[in-house]
């Protein structure tokens, strides 16, 4: 079964500082794509970055990149340069392959990490 | 494009009553996805769609909750009778084929059932 796991509730980071929010998971899917998606106090769902699985380098947009490490199965997200509006929920996020194994295309989210920037 | 389209933005309900929420997905898009979410068990996957057709409802939590998807630019979430525990902002999102293709959130429906 696949399975999101984001072990940090919370994480405080100083104005202009780089901070790394940890995701593993799990599947046994050889392709999945693997996804970032940031929730602010507003609650909308704005996705931010894509990691594929068979990508062989990391993803990286703007001040985001994704530090992709397969053989651990971990995603991680490091944001540089904090910003004030980077304030917020974080989400990790897994889709599986459409046309086999059991996970048929779904799309599954971590617990979350609540990010709060610092002046 | 609107985006994904969501209605009602907030429901306050009396427990017992039948709740219907909708959504509107993005034209084109293949795949519909359902998600509750709360502070307790954040972002649950209940039901998705692809081409209209259920794939996988094992995250919807009772029967009291069921899902259609009667054509390709609508879908409802309907949970009858609520309870209180229902309580929750559910989100509709919707993409395109492919395991490279995000997904597009509604702005959700805050349910409140008292």
């Amino acid at each position: 079964a696949q399975k999101i796991t984001q072990t940090q509730p919370g994480m405080f980071v100083q104005e202009k500082e780089a901070v790394t929010l940890d995701c593993t998971y799990d599947t046994s899917d050889p392709s999945y794509g693997l996804f970032w998606y940031k929730q602010p106090s507003s609650g909308e769902m704005i996705f931010l970055i894509y990691q594929g699985s068979y990508d062989q380098q990391n993803a990286t947009e703007g001040r985001y990149s994704l530090n992709f490490q397969k053989a651990r199965k971990s995603a991680n997200l490091v944001i540089s340069a904090s910003q004030l509006g980077d304030s917020a929920m974080y989400f990790c996020a897994m889709r599986g392959p459409e046309n086999y194994g059991g996970s048929q295309g779904n799309l599954i989210f971590g617990k979350g990490t609540k990010l709060s920037v610092k002046p | 494009d609107a985006g994904v389209i969501q209605s009602p933005r907030h429901e306050v309900t009396e427990m017992g009553q039948e709740v219907t929420l909708r959504c509107k997905p993005i034209s084109g898009h293949d795949y519909l996805f359902w998600y509750r979410q709360t502070m307790m068990r954040g972002l649950e996957l209940l039901i998705y769609f692809n081409n209209n057709v259920p794939i996988d409802d094992s995250g919807m939590p009772e029967d009291r909750f069921s899902a259609k998807m009667p054509n390709a630019s609508f879908s409802t979430l309907k949970i009858q009778p609520s309870e209180p525990r229902d309580s929750a902002v559910y989100f509709c999102a919707s993409s395109p084929q492919g395991v490279n293709t995000e997904a597009f959130f509604g702005q959700g429906t805050r349910l409140t059932v008292v």
